[in-house]
């Protein structure tokens, strides 16, 4: 079945770096756009990042722009999120998400991986 | 790049309609047809109720519908039921290319 499996979420000191990781299976991964989705505790949901199916095109949230890089390994079905100068703000939820036929609408989400930033 | 404005909580009884209203701007609702909607139980994943404004995805009820007018969309929940209680987003597609979620709104099931 159509399934999203993220992992790398981890307790990690304010400045540090953190790569997420998420596997996709059940569908043509080349033919969908990704994207990353958070949630702080107690805050509604944020949209971070998306990269187009190719790879060739990203986009990012103005809060994480020049701090995070969004990436996938379509050999592997797989997309990426690296985050760097992390601080409390980037404690969340981490959700990986497909952007469906319609484009504009998130169709797929995954379990999502907890990042905890503190000292 | 702000979020789109929800009411914080909306409630209603057993069998009753509720409209939660999402309202941005005309650089994201206004600007296109990429409005959609999910239904949010705390401790599980979100789930994508409507799509392009109005259209639901195979599998959810069709006690759930979309409208749009101008820089404000809606999501009506008709015959509610105590499951439909959760928290709701909208999510607008901006002209830079963006993505923003709105605020949430609580339904509360009296």
């Amino acid at each position: 079945q159509v399934q999203l499996v993220e992992s790398g979420g981890d307790l990690v000191k304010p400045g540090g770096s953190l790569r997420l990781s998420c596997a996709a299976s059940g569908f043509t991964f080349t033919d969908y756009y990704m994207s990353w989705v958070r949630q702080a505790p107690g805050k509604g949901l944020e949209w971070v990042s998306y990269i187009t199916g190719s790879g060739r095109t990203i986009y990012y949230a103005d809060s994480v722009r020049g701090r995070f890089t969004i990436s996938r390994d379509n050999a592997k079905s797989s997309v990426f999120l690296q985050m760097s100068s992390l601080g409390a703000d980037d404690t969340a939820v981490y959700y990986c998400a497909r952007l469906g036929r319609s484009f504009g609408a998130f169709d797929i989400w995954g379990q999502g991986t907890v990042v905890t930033v503190s000292s | 790049q702000s979020a789109l404005t929800q009411p914080a909580s909306v409630s209603g009884s057993p069998g009753q309609s509720i409209t939660i209203s999402c309202t941005g701007t005309s650089s994201d609702i206004g600007f296109n047809d990429y409005v959609s909607w999910y239904q949010h139980h705390p401790g599980k994943v979100p789930k994508l109720l409507i799509s392009d404004i109005n259209t639901r995805p195979s599998g959810v009820s069709s006690r759930f519908s979309g409208a749009k007018s101008g820089n404000t969309a809606s999501l009506t929940i008709a015959g509610l039921q105590a499951e439909d209680e959760a928290i709701y987003y909208c999510t607008g597609y901006t002209v830079s290319s963006l993505f923003v979620f709105g605020t949430g709104t609580k339904v509360t099931v009296l």
